[in-house]
């Protein structure tokens, strides 16, 4: 099974300095047909979680392109180029590469 | 609207069954990959299993915590995506999710598992 590692668990942020969550892969998220399988998502206190980033850095309808997605292989990264006070939750990176697995969830909170 | 939502949680005893229901409208349920996701009070995110759609095959695959003790079927003709859970353990308790695709999630359902 792939095992998903983020850091930190932890982000405090000042109200519009960048935030920048790290996604690391036990094994190469390219699957056969050339694509990379790597999404973010956002978890709010309380609510459902909602996909913002797929297939790496493409956001989904919506989200504000304040979020960004890169990277390549095992290696990923979501940043927030100015965190907003509804920025506040939980952050999780999915690989969907060989079925499908969550890392442990970055809880960003304001400073 | 696009919606999913999800029923039947509640209390049950360990070694015991429920299933859940998750009624999709809004959206070609028929064409959709549907999935179940779990989160464990105070947890992160567990993806429980797939299933594809008819037209793909109409298979699952699971996660290896519950494969041999939790099916997920469809039924397409009623737009829902069932779960069905057999030999509950503690460690099930959880709020379950049905996902359309990883774009459209339910509100959950919760399921306690404890005598």
């Amino acid at each position: 099974d792939i095992v998903m590692t983020q850091s930190p668990l932890s982000l405090p942020v000042i109200l519009g300095q960048p935030a920048s969550i790290s996604c690391r892969s036990s094994q190469s998220l390219v699957y056969s047909d050339g694509n990379t399988y790597l999404s973010w998502f956002q978890q709010r206190p309380g609510q459902s979680p909602r996909r913002i980033i797929y297939k790496v850095s493409n956001r989904d309808s919506g989200v504000p392109d304040r979020f960004s997605g890169s990277g390549s292989g095992t290696d990923f990264t979501l940043r927030i180029s100015r965190v907003e006070a509804e920025d506040v939750g939980v952050y999780y990176c999915m690989q969907g590469t060989h079925w499908q697995t969550f890392g442990q969830g970055t809880k960003l909170e304001i400073k | 609207e696009v919606q999913l939502v999800e029923s039947g949680g509640g209390l049950v005893k360990p070694g015991g069954s429920l299933r859940l229901s998750c009624a999709a409208s809004g959206f070609s349920f028929s064409d959709a990959w549907m999935s179940w996701v779990r989160q464990a009070p105070g947890k992160g995110l567990e993806w429980l299993g797939r299933i594809r759609s008819e037209t793909d095959g109409g298979t699952a695959d699971y996660a290896a915590p519950v494969k041999g003790r939790f099916t997920i079927s469809r039924d397409d003709s009623r737009h829902t995506l069932y779960l069905q859970m057999n030999s509950l353990k503690t460690e099930d308790t959880a709020v379950y999710y049905c996902t359309s695709e990883d774009i459209v999630w339910g509100q959950g359902t919760l399921v306690t598992v404890s005598s």
